[in-house]
């Protein structure tokens, strides 16, 4: 089967722009979770969505914004993109009940000049 | 708010050393804990979870057993391989669907 998937794999932007990640899940799974890992931390949680609803949120601004498709694909998108941004983003993919495993893509790589 | 706070690393053992990582949570309620492992060049992959109080949960020679009174969660494996090598990552859910996860320890298994 195949895993969490996630595209593009690498990308570069310019301070001020626009970028839209996306992550599809697991067969089955409905819930998708995004976080955002810089360089020697751990995963900061971004949202989850969980049936096309926000389940979610953290302490992110509001440049930072989310979508759940009817096929449990999802988008992350960032606006007015600062070089802080720049980061792995990852996105996990699960069942959605409580505690359930979540199983992460590989990344996108987000670096921002 | 919630948090977890591991120990840091690097951590280097010699193969066949004992192995601990130290985590501890601060969390509202009752949270499910989980460790988490990223290999040199791999995602991250869930290695053990515990969902209530004196729960241990285990997975390849790891064991981590969930101490409510200490608000703990320390990684052990009685001897480590090479293969060990990689970043470990303690994380809680408090069942608000908002994961918290440690900085990592970065461990270093040495021939």
């Amino acid at each position: 089967d195949a895993g969490v998937t996630q595209s593009p794999t690498h990308l570069i932007k310019t301070r001020g722009q626009q970028v839209t990640l996306r992550c599809s899940p697991i067969s089955g799974h409905k819930s998708v979770s995004w976080y955002q890992q810089v360089l020697g931390q751990g995963p900061q949680f971004i949202f989850q969505y969980y049936e096309k609803e926000e389940r979610g949120r953290g302490n992110f601004p509001d440049r930072f914004s989310a979508r759940q498709f009817p096929n449990y694909s999802s988008e992350l998108n960032v606006n007015a993109l600062l070089l802080g941004d720049s980061a792995l983003y990852l996105c996990a993919s699960s069942l959605g009940g409580q505690a359930d495993t979540q199983y992460f893509g590989p990344g996108t790589r987000l670096t921002v000049l | 708010g919630d948090s977890v706070t591991q120990m840091e690393g690097p951590v280097t053992l010699s193969e066949e050393a004992f192995l601990t990582i130290n985590c501890t949570y601060t969390a509202t309620g009752y949270p499910s804990l989980f460790w988490y492992v990223q290999y040199p060049g791999e995602g991250l992959q869930l290695l053990l979870k515990a969902t209530k109080a004196d729960d241990k949960g285990s997975n390849k020679g790891f064991e981590a057993t969930y101490r409510k009174e200490t608000t703990s969660f320390h990684l052990e494996k009685g001897s480590v391989q090479v293969s060990d090598s990689a970043v470990y990552f303690c994380a809680l859910d408090s069942g608000t669907y908002k994961y918290i996860f440690g900085t990592g320890t970065r461990l270093k298994v040495l021939a």
